[in-house]
């Protein structure tokens, strides 16, 4: 049961920027840090980003986050057909003692 | 570098139970709180249940709260989680994750492969 709302699809040229937001709320995304993995099919998650806008290492600099109160954003610059993939966040929810998972975000590359 | 292997998913029929386990390696097991993780086909991600470092805390998910049970063996870097009276909407990639975080509860850097549980008769 997702928590987190994500737009379900997202599309853009080769070069171009692709935003994905994130809303959540003051038990989540408010007070604790958010991350974004990206999901290949088939495939497990791969982090992308840690703690709101930190990259660990290997991920391009293409790949940006953002957190404003209770809602975040994952930006794409420069984009490419390798991104075509399935986009998630995340965050710690206090009230569940769990973790919390947006609903999702296919991006096609045009 | 970090590694986790799930096992011990199959095909189960509705009310049976399955143990999945997942060696992990690269790390200081002990030190990091462990996940759950599912994906039922074609849906997205849901957190299942969590257990902390030591395996004194142990987080459930609503749906499986009660059914579910996660335990690690801290001496043989080993999460497990012991599933039963399942029912076809438990069917899923379980992922085991570890936390990203030392310090603090959070979102996991590191996934499994997945094994698949189905649920049919």
């Amino acid at each position: 049961q997702s928590v987190l709302t994500q737009p379900p699809s997202a599309s853009g040229t080769p070069g171009q920027r692709v935003t994905i937001s994130c809303s959540g709320s003051s038990s989540n995304i408010e007070t604790n840090y958010v991350y974004w993995y990206q999901q290949l099919p088939g495939t497990a998650p791969k982090l992308l980003i840690y703690r709101n806008n930190q990259r660990p290492s290997g991920v391009p600099d293409r790949f940006s986050g953002s957190k404003s109160g209770t809602s975040a954003s994952l930006a794409i610059s420069g984009l490419r057909s390798e991104d075509e993939a399935d986009y998630y966040c995340a965050a710690w929810d206090d009230s569940l003692s769990g973790y919390v998972f947006g609903t999702g975000t296919e991006v096609t590359v045009l | 570098e970090v590694q986790l292997l799930e096992s011990g998913g199959g095909l189960v029929q509705p009310g049976g139970s399955l143990r999945l386990s997942c060696a992990a390696s690269g790390f200081t097991f002990s030190s990091y709180a462990m996940s759950w993780v599912r994906q039922a086909p074609g849906k997205g991600l849901e957190w299942v249940s969590s257990i902390s470092g030591r395996g004194t805390n142990r987080n459930y998910a609503g749906p499986v709260k009660g059914r579910f049970t996660i335990s690690r063996d801290n001496s043989r870097n080993t999460l497990y989680l012991q599933a039963s009276s399942l029912s076809t909407e438990d069917s899923a990639v379980y992922y085991c994750a570890k936390e990203a975080d030392l310090y603090s509860r959070s979102p996991p850097d590191y996934w499994g492969p997945g094994t698949l549980v189905t649920v049919s008769s």
